[in-house]
């Protein structure tokens, strides 16, 4: 069973508006959720996280949303770049049970963001 | 400093082949990871380790062995290749929850 959900295969958006990218997950041991994105051929970089005890993380362009409640984060663009089109992964890791730090993936959202 | 490096980035291999994929970190990171990405799909884990001398089993460890003699280098090996090994494979490092991807390994199996 998926543990971490990202409905939603692709998205398409304009230069300059807002991206925002869904991620659901059903183990309530998560307590710390992250974003990578990905090129073509490349492997995934890190973007940005954010701890259970928060409920939203900026950097930059990128903001994270946590909703504990609901089991659900959010990845917001603003404003969104044809650069930013790639692969988007959202990723979860709990801290109990010795986890060491493994990580559970979500299947990812395709962005393009058209000029 | 290099990162995670991964060698080789592309493979063919036959049927029942086998071959050693290399990762390896410059960063003192004691945790490794070894994940798979099918099309379509999330990265699935395949094995990890803690430290040198200490390796556990992921998601997918079927067909698969690691080793860890030390810190630097975590190499996957595949015995006995299977088409269902085709895949792209990433080694990963990390500190705490944040881990540091190399470019990949493609490997085709035929």
């Amino acid at each position: 069973d998926q543990q971490v959900k990202q409905n939603s295969p692709s998205l398409s958006v304009q230069e300059g508006r807002i991206s925002i990218l869904n991620c659901d997950y059903t183990n309530s041991m998560f307590d710390y959720f992250l974003w990578y994105k990905k090129y073509p051929a490349e492997g995934p970089t890190f973007l940005i996280s954010i701890s259970s005890i928060k409920d939203k993380n900026e950097d930059g362009r990128f903001t994270v949303f946590l909703n504990k409640s609901a089991k659900h984060l959010s990845l917001h663009i603003v404003p969104s770049q044809p650069g930013d089109s790639a692969v988007y992964f959202c990723a979860a890791s709990s801290s109990s049970g010795g986890s060491n730090y493994k990580l559970t993936f979500g299947k990812g959202t395709l962005l393009t963001v058209n000029p | 400093n290099a990162g995670v490096t991964q060698t080789p980035k592309f493979r063919i291999l036959k049927i029942g082949q086998s071959m050693t994929l290399q990762c390896a970190q410059d960063m003192n990171h004691n945790y490794m990871y070894w994940y798979r990405q099918d099309p379509g799909m999330g990265l699935k884990l395949i094995y990890y380790s803690v430290g040198a001398g200490i390796t556990d089993k992921g998601e997918v460890p079927n067909g698969y062995n690691v080793s860890r003699s030390t810190t630097e280098d975590f190499p996957l090996r595949l015995e006995l290749a299977a088409p269902s090994q085709t895949s792209v494979y990433f080694c990963a490092s990390s500190l705490t929850e944040t881990q540091y991807f190399g470019p990949g390994t493609r490997l085709l199996v035929l």
